[in-house]
């Protein structure tokens, strides 16, 4: 069964610590994105990747950072200097903008 | 600035009777348009799209009216059903991969 799975589901971080979140999809999509959800603001973009070795910052990039190794992965790394990383965390992939995204279950990451 | 926009940030319906979900947006540049369905805890799925050559797409019990020259979208759900209780989200995209959600509704439906 092709999907997209993020882990783990449940994370918690003492301040100070940088924390790396796990997406992996077996999609054959080329774009692979990290969103934010906080509550009453939505889905926020955090970095999108549209091909392997290439990312590029969202609207709200700062404190975080990715890297695009291979198709099937994009991790994220939440780092200390994220001031509010408390968040339920989202990663989707597609295969074009016309059939929109495959979102990941989330991981919600909560900072001790 | 909130380029994609959901006023309603919750809505009740008794159960059998039409939801209406909206959503406005501020970019014209946006032609493709998504709505997603969220439950708590888990991540969105797609419920259907609209293109802005069209003006109106049906799946189901659901169809998206697209009114360009007000640049508003609504979701419209017949009958509505207690399991389509979940947050809905709007989506618009520029023709790029990157899509701009709104602020979500949350639905509920009344048995």
């Amino acid at each position: 069964d092709g999907g997209i799975t993020q882990s783990p589901k449940y994370l918690f971080r003492k301040e100070g610590q940088n924390v790396t979140l796990s997406c992996e999809q077996n999609l054959n999509h080329d774009a692979m994105y990290w969103y934010r959800q906080d509550p009453g603001q939505g889905l926020r973009l955090i970095y999108y990747s549209q091909i392997v070795n290439d990312f590029q910052k969202g609207d709200i990039a700062e404190g975080y950072s990715v890297s695009r190794e291979k198709k099937e992965s994009f991790p994220l790394t939440v780092t200390s200097a994220q001031k509010n990383p408390t968040a339920f965390y989202l990663c989707a992939s597609s295969i074009d903008s016309v059939y929109g995204y495959t979102f990941g279950s989330g991981t919600r990451l909560t900072v001790v | 600035d909130q380029q994609v926009k959901q006023n309603s940030p919750s809505l009740s319906v008794q159960e059998g009777r039409i939801s209406i979900l909206n959503c406005d947006y501020t970019n014209s540049m946006f032609d493709y348009f998504l709505w997603y369905k969220k439950y708590p805890a888990e991540g969105p799925t797609f419920l259907i799209s609209i293109s802005s050559i069209k003006d109106k797409n049906e799946d189901g019990r659901f169809t998206v009216f697209l009114n360009k020259s007000a640049k508003h979208l609504s979701l419209h759900i017949v009958p509505s059903q207690p399991g389509d209780s979940a947050v809905y989200f709007c989506a618009a995209s520029s023709g790029t991969y990157k899509y701009i959600f709104g602020t979500g509704t949350r639905l509920k439906v009344l048995a």
